[in-house]
């Protein structure tokens, strides 16, 4: 069984802050996705990277993936109260033909507090 | 385009009941996938539909059922519900290409007592 570990499980921060949340796995994925879920949503893609050792930049918002396709993170740049909400990794697996499954992490619930 | 649809938005179910939770993908789109939500396992992948074919299955229970329609709406059914179900249940649509991405809904809340 493939698992992904988020953390931190919380974050709390003041506007204008920079943070760090990290996306680990033992297991090696073909791609993995960064999703972001506000309250009484469905979670809404933000970045799928795909390449070991790629960076993706959306505006404050960076994403990495790592070098053995293991693991991710995503910094955000002068947090703003817009970016609090559950950030979610996902990874890929193309298990074989069809079998095509995304494994999600539990989520970092961030706060940004104005 | 309408985004994916999900009814009804909150459930209250009791113990040994049986629910029936629908999905209306994005036009055009035939895969249809489901999960559920929890504070304690967070997003778990139940099944995937496509082409009204079960091509992806969770490690859930056989009470956690589904099927897909000709219009590739969907309908997830949980029977015999127990306390644990209590979660807010996803779906997700997409084109149907392996590894594209999904675009889910707001989810059905269900609240088992």
């Amino acid at each position: 069984t493939q698992l992904l570990e988020q953390s931190p499980q919380f974050l709390s921060i003041q506007e204008g802050e920079n943070l760090t949340v990290y996306c680990n796995s033992s297991s090696v994925f073909s791609s993995l996705q960064w999703y972001r879920q506000e309250p009484g949503e469905g979670p809404v893609l933000l970045v799928t990277v795909v390449t070991g050792g790629e960076v993706k930049k959306l505006k404050r918002l960076t994403f990495q993936f790592g070098d053995a396709r293991k693991d991710s993170s995503l910094h955000i740049t002068a947090a703003q109260p817009g970016d609090t909400g559950l950030y979610l990794c996902a990874g890929g697996d193309r298990g074989g033909g069809s079998n095509y499954k995304l494994t999600f992490g539990k989520g970092t619930l961030l706060t940004v507090n104005p | 385009k309408a985004g994916v649809t999900q009814t009804p938005r909150y459930l209250i179910k009791t113990r040994g009941q049986q629910v029936t939770l629908s999905c209306s993908p994005i036009s055009g789109h035939r895969s249809v996938s489901w999960y559920q939500q929890t504070p304690g396992q967070g997003l778990q992948f139940l099944f995937e539909y496509f082409s009204e074919t079960q091509r992806n299955k969770g490690n859930f229970p056989g009470r956690f059922s589904g099927r897909q329609f000709s219009n590739s709406r969907s309908e997830m059914n949980v029977s015999t519900l127990e306390l644990g179900d209590s979660a807010l249940y996803l779906c997700a649509s997409s084109l149907g290409v392996v590894g594209e991405t999904q675009y889910f809904g707001p989810g059905t809340r269900l609240l088992v007592l």
